[in-house]
């Protein structure tokens, strides 16, 4: 089953609005958790790394102000897209470090459409 | 910086039939390099990994030699099932961080 869980996989907003999306880690816990953005036929790019406890690391070229990032406990991250505008479609994924072993899960990711 | 670029294009092959996708590499130093699979509606699973030149990963029936002297690492695998229908992605780690950059993937869909 999987262990990183992904909520919601598909959003659909109005431009402006805000929309969250949460990357939760389901037996074991994540010090780190990593955001990427898939375009269609694309690969995934790397967003940022999200800390828990602290702030998160991000990319070049991604604004900080714009993908807002919270990672207040060892299971869950949240990326909120403040807004929102058509650009900001996409297809995102999350993926968690297990604190214990070092091992990499990815979430099932989340398709975010904004009208 | 640090990249990967798999072949163009989607793969559709026969049941039994040989696969290889193939994966290359820039990257400064010594980095690890994995093959991801994601079947329909899941995540990415990391599905075998090298983390050294000449090192082999396999699973399933897939494989893959860490080629330093090419920078690649192709994927193979002698006889594909249906079941093997997913998108593989090629990456590397170049600083042991879990910090990954990603090919564009491929689509593999094998037809019975």
């Amino acid at each position: 089953g999987a262990v990183v869980s992904q909520h919601p996989s598909r959003v659909i907003c109005k431009s402006g609005t805000s929309v969250k999306i949460e990357c939760r880690s389901l037996d074991f816990q994540a010090t780190t958790m990593f955001w990427y953005r898939q375009f269609p036929k694309q690969s995934l790019m790397l967003m940022a790394t999200s800390n828990e406890g602290s702030k998160a690391t991000y990319e070049q070229g991604v604004e900080k102000d714009k993908f807002l990032i919270n990672h207040a406990s060892l299971t869950l991250s949240t990326l909120t897209v403040t807004s929102a505008h058509p650009e900001d479609s996409s297809f995102y994924i999350c993926s968690a470090r297990d604190q214990s072993t070092g091992e990499l899960f990815f979430g099932e990711g989340s398709r975010l459409t904004v009208l | 910086g640090n990249s990967v670029t798999q072949m163009e294009g989607p793969v559709t092959l026969s049941e039994e039939a040989f696969l290889t996708i193939n994966c290359t590499y820039t990257a400064t130093g010594y980095p690890s390099l994995f093959w991801y699979v994601q079947y329909p509606g899941e995540g990415l699973q990391l599905l075998l990994k090298a983390t050294k030149a000449d090192d082999k990963g396999s699973n399933k029936g897939f494989e893959a030699t860490y080629r330093k002297e090419t920078t690649s690492f192709h994927l193979e695998k002698g006889s594909v099932q249906v079941s093997d229908s997913a998108v593989y992605f090629c990456a590397l780690s170049a600083y042991g961080n879990n910090r990954l950059a990603f090919g564009k993937g491929n689509q593999v869909v094998v037809i019975p």
